[in-house]
C-alpha cells in the first residue's frame, strides 16, 4: 500500500480556518486520496476523498498538488466539534475489495 | 449517506466468557465487512475481512479461533470474542462496503461503524 504521511499533531483555534497536510510521494496513478476523521470513542467518520482535482463538500475541502504527492484537507472554519483525529489514507481505485489501511493520523485539537 | 450500525456500542463481561459483536448495513447491501480493533492512543488495525457466504480472511498475527467472524447475510457480520480475557480489552470497529445503487464501485467511501468499548475483567 501507499504510505502517507501526516503530523502527529496540530492545534486551531475556534473559528478560524484549518490546513491539514498529508504527503505521499509513492502515490500511484490509480490510487484515490481519501479522508476519514475519528472522533472520541466513535467509529471513523468521511470526510472526503478525490483524484486529481480540488473537491468541496459541506464539510470540508480538498487540495490535492498537481504532482499529487501531497494534499491538504481545508476546514474553512474549525469548531470544537471538529476536535478529531484526521487519517489520510490512500485507496488503489482499481482494487474495490481493498480495505482502508489507517496510518497514525493527525490529531487536531481546537481551542476556544 | 450509508448508516452502519455497531451493537453493543459498550460491553464488560468476566474473563473466559465469550461475547459477540453485531455489524449490520441498514440501507445498503455490504458484500465485505471489516473488523478493525484500536487500542487507547493507536490507530485502527485490520484484523479481518469478511465476505458474505465465505469464510473471513484474518491479518497475520490475528487467531481466527479467538476472533470467530461470521458474514451470513447481506447485512449483518458478527464478530465473537471467544474466552475473552483482559488484553483483549479493546475498541472493535467494523466497517462495511458493498454495491450502493450510484456511487460506482472503485472510489467508493467505506462506512463504518460507531465502535464497541469492550472491557474484560
Amino acid at each position: 500500500d501507499a504510505k502517507t504521511t501526516q503530523p502527529n499533531s496540530m492545534e486551531s483555534n475556534e473559528e478560524e480556518p484549518v490546513h491539514l497536510p498529508c504527503n505521499h510521494s509513492t502515490i500511484s496513478g490509480t490510487d484515490y486520496i481519501h479522508w476519514y476523521r475519528q472522533l472520541p470513542s466513535q467509529g471513523p467518520e468521511y470526510v472526503i476523498h478525490g483524484l486529481t482535482s480540488n473537491v468541496n463538500n459541506r464539510m470540508a475541502s480538498l487540495a490535492i498538488a498537481e504532482d499529487r504527492k501531497s494534499s491538504t484537507l481545508i476546514l474553512h472554519r474549525a469548531t470544537l466539534r471538529d476536535a478529531a483525529v484526521y487519517y489520510c489514507i490512500l485507496r488503489d481505485g482499481n482494487n474495490y475489495g481493498q480495505n482502508f489501511v489507517f496510518g497514525p493520523g493527525t490529531r487536531l485539537s481546537v481551542l476556544p | 449517506g450509508a448508516v452502519v450500525s455497531q451493537h453493543p456500542s459498550r460491553v464488560i463481561c468476566k474473563s473466559g466468557t465469550s461475547v459477540k459483536i453485531e455489524c449490520r448495513s441498514l440501507d445498503f447491501q455490504a458484500t465485505t465487512m471489516f473488523w478493525y480493533r484500536q487500542f487507547p492512543k493507536k490507530s485502527l488495525m485490520l484484523m479481518a475481512t469478511s465476505n458474505e457466504g465465505s469464510k473471513a480472511t484474518y491479518e497475520q498475527g490475528v487467531e481466527k479461533d479467538k476472533f470467530l467472524i461470521n458474514h451470513a447475510s447481506l447485512t449483518l457480520s458478527t464478530l465473537t470474542v471467544t474466552s475473552a480475557h483482559p488484553e483483549d480489552s479493546s475498541f472493535y470497529i467494523c466497517s462495511a462496503r458493498g454495491g450502493i445503487s450510484g456511487q460506482g464501485g472503485k472510489n467508493t467511501e467505506a462506512f463504518f461503524g460507531q465502535g464497541t468499548r469492550l472491557t474484560v475483567v
